[in-house]
């Protein structure tokens, strides 16, 4: 079984500035994805970025990047320059073996955005 | 467009009334799962589907059913909905179910039991 793990349940950071997300995540399997969703009040799920855990090199979107540390089983997302529109529920999630079991959610970050 | 439709958006219903919500993709994806997120809990797989006719039992399915007779639809079933379903419930579909394929989320169904 999986499990993942979000400590942080509510982050605030000044527009413009950089904030991490914390993520770890527990599993038995040897190769994953693992993935942070974005849900802003919409209600949407919005998939920001992910990461293939073969892969050293770590993920990056425009403002958004990983810290991948696989040793530690630790997922962190971190967010340049943040904007408005970044204020949101965030999300950590994995997915293994098969994948047929869909994905393991963290319990989410709520990230407030200080104007 | 490609995406994931859910109905109804919003529902309002009373103890043991039966209910079902609707959930379609027109990717032509094999697999389709419905989640349901609870404050402070994130989401938790109710059901999924590999393809037609083949369903499975996620981490939460007590007091749910679904069905997947056609490929772009997979059917939320509450046969006797009680308060503690009071939720809000994501379809989501995927190409294969690969867990490296992205999941497509559906915009979410707000369900409240009385």
């Amino acid at each position: 079984a999986q499990t993942v793990t979000q400590s942080q349940p509510e982050m605030s950071v000044q527009e413009a500035e950089t904030v991490t997300l914390s993520c770890t995540y527990d599993t038995s399997e040897s190769d994953y994805y693992l993935f942070w969703y974005k849900q802003p009040p919409s209600r949407q799920m919005i998939l920001v970025i992910r990461q293939e855990a073969y892969k050293q090199q770590n993920a990056t979107e425009n403002r958004f990047s990983v810290n991948f540390q696989k040793a530690a089983k630790s997922f962190s997302l971190k967010i340049s320059d943040s904007q408005l529109g970044d204020a949101a529920m965030y999300f950590c999630a994995s997915a293994s073996g098969g994948g047929a079991d869909g994905l393991t959610f963290g319990k989410g970050t709520h990230l407030i955005i200080q104007p | 467009e490609a995406q994931v439709t859910q109905n109804p958006r919003y529902l309002i219903t009373v103890t043991g009334k039966k209910l079902t919500v609707t959930c379609s993709q027109n990717m032509n994806h094999e697999y389709m799962s419905w989640y349901r997120q609870d404050p402070g809990l994130g989401l938790r797989q109710i059901y999924y589907s590999m393809n037609v006719e083949v369903t499975d039992k996620g981490d939460v399915p007590e007091g749910y059913k679904v069905s997947r007779k056609e490929k772009r639809n997979f059917p939320l079933i509450l046969e006797s909905p009680s308060p503690n379903q009071t939720s809000l419930y994501f379809c989501a579909s995927s190409l294969s179910g690969g867990w490296f394929d992205e999941q497509y989320f559906g915009p979410g169904t707000r369900l409240t039991v009385t």
